[in-house]
């Protein structure tokens, strides 16, 4: 069965700060999809990025960047030079192959992002 | 603008009272799906449906009842049955193929519901 681990429930930074989140995966698949998520004071969870099992290549997209490592099972999230706007939960989430991912997607428990002016 | 409209976005209920959840998205997505999310637990399955007419139970279906008449509706009813119905409960879609789901789903904005 699969599972996704974000050892980290609560971050505090000062902003203007780098921070990382972290994401540990189980799966025994192996073609998967890799997901982050935010959510905002607001509810609504917003897409951040897809990774396929087969795409190990970094990701930039402003200030936010992702390293996928499969050899870790991890789907790191790093914000660079942190805003207050940032401060959300973020969640990691994990969809396989084997009978399509037709039951969505499993998610990690989130990360509270703390950014402090 | 195509979306996720969840309604209503807070909802108070007594207990042993059933209430229905509305979930209304106009994106054209096959598949749709009812999470339900406590403090520090992520979000947690309790229902998902590929097409009109079938659906099945996630991981925390006890208590929970939906339908799926028509491509854009899937109401969650939350029954007297649930013994902790006090929660935020998103809904979601998603793009499904009959082959692989990619999995990028599209929320709503969520209903709170608090059970007095």
């Amino acid at each position: 069965a699969q599972k996704v681990t974000q050892a980290q429930t609560e971050i505090s930074v000062v902003e203007k700060e780098d921070v990382t989140l972290d994401c540990v995966y189980e799966t025994r698949d192996t073609t998967y999809y890799l997901f982050w998520y935010k959510q905002p004071p607001s509810g609504e969870l917003v897409f951040l990025i897809r990774r396929n099992s087969f795409d190990e290549q970094n990701e930039i997209s402003g200030r936010y960047s992702w390293n996928f490592q499969k050899s870790t099972s991890s789907f790191n999230f790093t914000i660079t030079a942190s805003q207050v706007v940032d401060s959300a939960v973020y969640f990691c989430a994990l969809s396989e192959a084997q009978g399509g991912g037709a039951d969505g997607l499993t998610f990690g428990k989130g990360t509270h992002l703390i950014i402090q002016p | 603008d195509g979306g996720i409209t969840q309604s209503p976005k807070y909802l108070f209920r007594k207990e042993g009272q059933n209430v229905t959840l509305s979930c209304e998205q106009n994106l054209n997505h096959d598949a749709m799906y009812w999470y339900r999310q406590d403090p520090g637990q992520g979000l947690r399955l309790i229902y998902y449906s590929q097409i009109v007419n079938d659906f099945q139970k996630g991981d925390i279906a006890e208590g929970y009842s939906v339908s799926r008449e028509k491509k854009e509706s899937f109401p969650l009813t939350v029954t007297s049955a649930q013994k902790n119905p006090t929660a935020f409960y998103l809904c979601a879609s998603s793009i499904w193929t009959g082959v692989i789901n990619t999995g990028e789903l599209f929320f709503g904005e969520g209903s709170r519901l608090t059970v007095l």
